[in-house]
Formats: structure tokens, sequence, C-alpha cells
């Protein structure tokens, strides 16, 4: 199947901070990819669709100005958490579907991101 | 609205006997259905999907799901479960209105005891 890769896996920065976690497709091409948050022992909530060369959709009752999210290029996206909090420290994963084809809503996942905000 | 509901937040069975893990689903249409399994810290990983024939689905890892249409269910099974199969489990729909999007349950940590 298709892989996803996502740097770093972990990250722990100082409260004020800005941190950036990338998110690649290795073999194909994504105009689309998403931005997961996970709680622990909860499930995934989807933070944004991040579409290629414009901006990211953001859902309901997240920060478009907290996390920034750039997809410049069919292979990569970025999701910076600006100014990070304690209440940032989360699991977050990416994800991406090849874009040719029909699309059947299979995705592929990145590691995930653990953030530690101390 | 569109959900999906994985009723069992944990699964305890031994290894070697057959597991069963629920799911059912609420949505417009006919669904795509998804199971991923997760790792500690790791992403996820697709195990397979039910778009439209068979309703009896096989995926990765000896794993298969049967989609009932009149239940709307879409529970994973295993006719023998493993001790490396303890995971967490997640059952995702594709949303009607937004086909690029899944949803997602909540989970269930399948917990496969020696």
């Amino acid at each position: 199947g298709a892989v996803v890769s996502q740097h770093p896996s972990r990250v722990i920065c100082k409260s004020g901070t800005s941190v950036k976690i990338e998110c690649r497709s290795l073999d194909f091409q994504a105009t689309t990819m998403f931005w997961y948050r996970q709680f622990p022992k909860q499930s995934l909530m989807l933070m944004a669709t991040s579409n290629e060369g414009s901006k990211a959709t953001y859902e309901q009752g997240v920060e478009k100005d907290k996390f920034l999210i750039n997809h410049a290029s069919l292979t990569l996206s970025t999701l910076t958490v600006t100014s990070a909090h304690p209440e940032d420290s989360s699991f977050y994963i990416c994800s991406a579907r090849p874009g040719a084809g029909a699309n059947t809503g299979e995705l592929f996942f990145g590691e995930g991101s653990r953030l530690t905000v101390l | 609205a569109q959900s999906v509901a994985q009723p069992e937040d944990q699964v305890n069975v031994a290894e070697g006997n057959p597991l069963t893990v629920k799911c059912t689903y609420s949505v417009s249409g006919n669904p795509y259905l998804f199971w991923y399994v997760q790792y500690p810290n790791r992403g996820l990983q697709f195990l397979l999907k039910y778009i439209t024939g068979d309703n009896l689905v096989k995926g990765s890892y000896g794993f298969e799901a049967e989609f009932n249409k009149s239940q709307t269910s879409f529970h994973l099974k295993k006719p023998s479960a493993l001790v490396s199969d303890s995971a967490l489990y997640f059952c995702a729909v594709r949303d009607y209105y937004n086909t690029d999007k899944l949803i997602f349950g909540t989970g269930t940590r399948l917990q496969v005891f020696p």
C-alpha cells in the first residue's frame, strides 16, 4: 500500500514556542491530506483538510490561527502548532489518499507525532 | 446524523479463540466501511474495506468483516486470535456528503491473552 511518512515522531517543547510537523506521501501524490488529533484513549478528531495549493479547510472548533496548515506540494503538508501550550499536548496523525483513480475512501496514515508541551 | 458506533471499549479473548469486534453505522446512501488497527504510539493501518459486492470481506492479517445491511453492522472477525493482534481497532464510514472524509468510531481495544 501507499506510504505516508510523518516527522518528527516525538517532540517536546516549551510553552509559547511553535512546533512544525511534516507529513509526506512517499510513493504517491496527494492533493488532499488530513490532520487528526487523538487524545488518550479516545478516537481521532479530524482537525482540518489540507488542500494542495489552497487554504486548508478547518473543522468546527479548530483554531486556524493556532494550527497552521500548509500544503505546498503534492507530497508534503505541514502542521504548525503556534504558541503551544500544555493543553496542545496530544498525538497528531496525518493521512492521505492517492490522487488518481476512483475515490473509494481508503486513507493511508502516517505514524503519528506525539507533542508534549512543558 | 452520520455516525459509527463501537459499543465495546475493550474486548478480551484467549489466544486461539475466535474474536469479534462490533461496529454499527448510520449513514446516508450506500455505506463505504473500513476497519483500521492502531498499535501503541503508531498511526493507523488499513485492514479492510467494504464498498460493494460480497458481504464477507477479507483483509490483512487474517481478519475479515461481514457487512449486514439490515442490521447496519460491519463486525470485524478473526477465526483464531493471536497475542500480536492486541491493539486498538477503529471502524469508519465514508462521509456521504463529503467523500474525502471518514467518520471514525471511538475504537475498541482488543486484548488477546496467552
